[in-house]
């Protein structure tokens, strides 16, 4: 199975500020790829597909980036709904797995 | 508007099982997959397995098979996953959540289903 590995587990940010999540897998999935954000009580919501595609309706200050093992997402200036826990998802081949979380909370 | 609307809770005893129905709106049932995610009370997302819409082809993560049934019904839009033998660590709750059929990526996510396996 391939491991997705996220980092930091939390990353306390200001509003206003940026911030950058890391994930990483442990095998090349190119860029098949996927970002979900999930606030409290809440289902996931994708945010990115394909490494860097933004799904309809994202707000632009939200990027991904990366190919092969190594990947980005980028939110440029922290607004506070934004405050959630994120996901990244491999889909290059079975089991699909998860990494296990960025939660970005308030500094 | 693309929505996945689920059953509600449920709660069951230790070896029951459990059926989640997941009821698809507003695009066409047969042009996507339907996955299944689970999410242990403050854990990380699980992937279950997916059911082709169309031909009712399924496939599984390895630590369900033997205890994952995942069917449709295409007359009314809906799929269905039975998880049998339960245990107290699958108390969970369990998502729907459409695939394209050429990418893999999940949208939208049903509301979930909250399912507690307690004796």
């Amino acid at each position: 199975d391939i491991m997705m590995t996220q980092s930091p587990a939390t990353l306390s940010v200001s509003p206003g500020e940026r911030a950058t999540l890391s994930c990483r897998a442990s095998q090349n999935v190119w860029s098949n790829l996927a970002w979900y954000q999930q606030r409290p009580g809440q289902a996931p919501r994708l945010l990115i597909s394909d490494a860097s595609t933004r799904a309809t309706g994202v707000p632009a200050r939200f990027s991904g980036s990366g190919s092969g093992t190594d990947f980005t997402l980028t939110i440029s200036s922290l607004q506070s709904e934004d405050f959630a826990i994120y996901y990244c998802q491999h889909y290059n081949g079975w089991p699909r797995t998860f990494g296990q979380g960025t939660k970005v909370e308030i500094k | 508007q693309v929505q996945l609307v689920q059953s509600g809770a449920d709660v069951e005893k230790p070896g029951a099982s459990v059926r989640v129905s997941c009821k698809a709106s507003g695009y066409t049932f047969t042009d996507h997959y339907i996955h299944w995610v689970r999410q242990a009370p403050g854990q990380g997302l699980e992937w279950m397995g997916r059911i082709n819409s169309d031909s009712g082809v399924t496939n599984s993560a390895q630590q369900f098979q033997g205890r994952i049934s995942m069917t449709r019904d295409t007359s009314i839009s809906t799929a269905y996953m039975e998880l049998s033998g339960l245990k107290f660590d699958d108390t969970a709750i369990y998502y729907c959540t459409r695939a394209p059929i050429r990418g893999g990526w999940f949208d939208p996510w049903g509301q979930g289903t909250l399912v507690t396996v307690s004796s």
